[in-house]
């Protein structure tokens, strides 16, 4: 089936410095979305892409959709103790069961004060 | 964003019993909610898609008897946990499909807080 193959699994970075995580896939996908995740919460919608070469920010966020349509990345600038968190990538195709979010396993981020 | 709220948000219950998580979107119409599984330190499950209206759609290996979905009205979709087991402890998220048209373009899902079930 379709999967997403997410990296890193896991980062711990300093203060202020800026991430990186991407996700990709052997299939083309029409919708890209970024959600943290809290301990004990559920998933916050960060970022969405719809088409391809899209790049998008959202404060310190910033992610973009592929120009082949089988990956994204999401790069957080000048990291802050609260970025601390699970990140997934999902993406999806349109209709139908298509239509259902894929998910990558997380990149969990600690951020070291 | 949209919201989605989900209740109760932590529930213990006992081996045998029956427990009922709601999932509402508060302020949007969702013709179509999600409900995931998730285990510790891993990525969410589908487990169904909630069709308001029409019998969910349960993904492979999810039994429809054991995990009931009610989609009653555009707002509201429920999961019950039937004769819950220790091994149905998990956290249950739902989410709503918000935005665009159904399974078109530029629609978007919205997730819940999500509900902590013990089954002792």
């Amino acid at each position: 089936g379709q999967q997403l193959n997410q990296s890193p699994q896991s980062m711990f970075i300093q203060e202020g410095e800026d991430v990186s995580m991407n996700c990709t896939s052997s299939s083309i996908f029409n919708t890209w979305l970024w959600y943290k995740q809290d301990p004990g919460e559920g998933p916050v919608l960060l970022i969405a892409l719809y088409k391809a070469g899209e790049l998008t920010s959202n404060g310190r966020l910033t992610a973009q959709f592929g120009i082949t349509r089988k990956d994204s990345f999401l790069n957080i600038s000048a990291s802050i103790p609260s970025d601390v968190g699970i990140y997934f990538c999902a993406a999806r195709n349109y209709g139908g069961s298509q239509g259902n979010l894929i998910f990558g396993k997380g990149t969990k981020l600690s951020v070291k004060p | 964003g949209a919201v989605v709220s989900q209740h109760p948000s932590r529930v213990i219950c006992k081996s045998g019993t029956s427990v009922k998580i709601e999932c509402r979107s508060l302020d949007f119409q969702a013709t179509t909610m999600f409900w995931y599984r998730q285990f510790p330190k891993q990525s969410l499950m589908l487990m169904a898609t909630s069709n308001e209206g029409s019998k969910a759609t349960y993904e492979q290996g999810v039994e429809k008897d054991k995990f009931l979905i009610n989609h009653a009205s555009l707002t509201l979709s429920t999961l019950t946990v039937t004769s819950a087991h220790p091994e149905d402890s998990s956290f249950y998220i739902c989410s709503a499909r918000a935005g665009g048209t159904r399974g078109g373009s530029t629609d978007t899902q919205y997730f819940g807080p999500g509900t902590r079930l013990t089954v002792l």
